[in-house]
């Protein structure tokens, strides 16, 4: 157990729907990162908050967003949603997130399946 | 940006062989180069990581190299166990600001009883 946790676990929607996954650091963990993975694409980075505030962006497509709130945790909101958004969602945090080589601790995902 | 490769996507091995992951990066002021570890139903897990510092990291049965010449490093382990069956990801980035962390696609290993 890495400390991360995530909810859902499963989410099953339709095209066109809106989703918000969530994200709970590790207990003292400033920085959180999204990851969206799939079968052809692998792991993608799509975005990283340090302290509440956005410090980098990935592939994120413009129908998603996130926010980290003032007790840390995270949101990852995903509209217009197509079929293709159909992945793992990752979220994983590290104690101070400067620079990439902090390390990152996973949580177990959220399943999205998109009908 | 930062490209990384990843070879070979499965591995085979017999339990008490070696298996050997190769990546190669793009990107020459990459420095942090982790290993993680998916086993099913989960989320990747930290195995052991290197730094462009270092040449050559062990950790009891699971060593990490890294020719940053040639731009590639790999993941040793040796006398494998059925528990070692995993998807393996390396990963790499310039440590230092608000950098990210850039994949490979992986590498199903299985190791046979």
């Amino acid at each position: 157990d890495s400390g991360v946790t995530q909810t859902p676990k499963h989410l099953i929607t339709a095209t066109g729907q809106r989703v918000t996954l969530r994200c709970s650091p590790r207990s003292g963990d400033l920085s959180v990162y999204w990851y969206q993975q799939s079968l052809d694409q692998g792991l993608q980075f799509l975005i990283h908050y340090y302290n509440g505030e956005e410090r980098a962006k990935g592939n994120i497509l413009e129908r998603f967003s996130a926010q980290q709130f003032p007790d840390l945790h995270s949101e990852l909101n995903l509209s217009s949603l197509e079929l293709g958004d159909s992945a793992l969602y990752f979220c994983a945090s590290s104690a101070l997130g400067q620079g990439a080589s902090d390390t990152q601790y996973f949580g177990p995902g959220t399943r999205l399946t998109v009908l | 940006g930062e490209n990384v490769e990843q070879h070979p996507s499965t591995l085979s091995v017999q339990e008490g062989d070696s298996a050997v992951i190769k990546c190669t990066y793009s990107d020459s002021a990459s420095n942090y180069f982790p290993w993680y570890k998916q086993e099913l139903g989960k989320g990747p897990q930290l195995i052991i990581d290197i730094r462009s510092n270092v040449g050559e990291k062990k950790d009891q049965r699971i060593a990490v190299t890294l020719n940053k010449t040639a731009k590639h490093f790999s993941l040793h382990i040796t006398e494998t166990q059925p528990e070692d069956s995993a998807v393996y990801f390396c990963a790499a980035s310039i440590g230092s600001g608000y950098s990210t962390l850039t994949f490979g696609k992986g590498t199903m290993l299985l190791v046979s009883p």
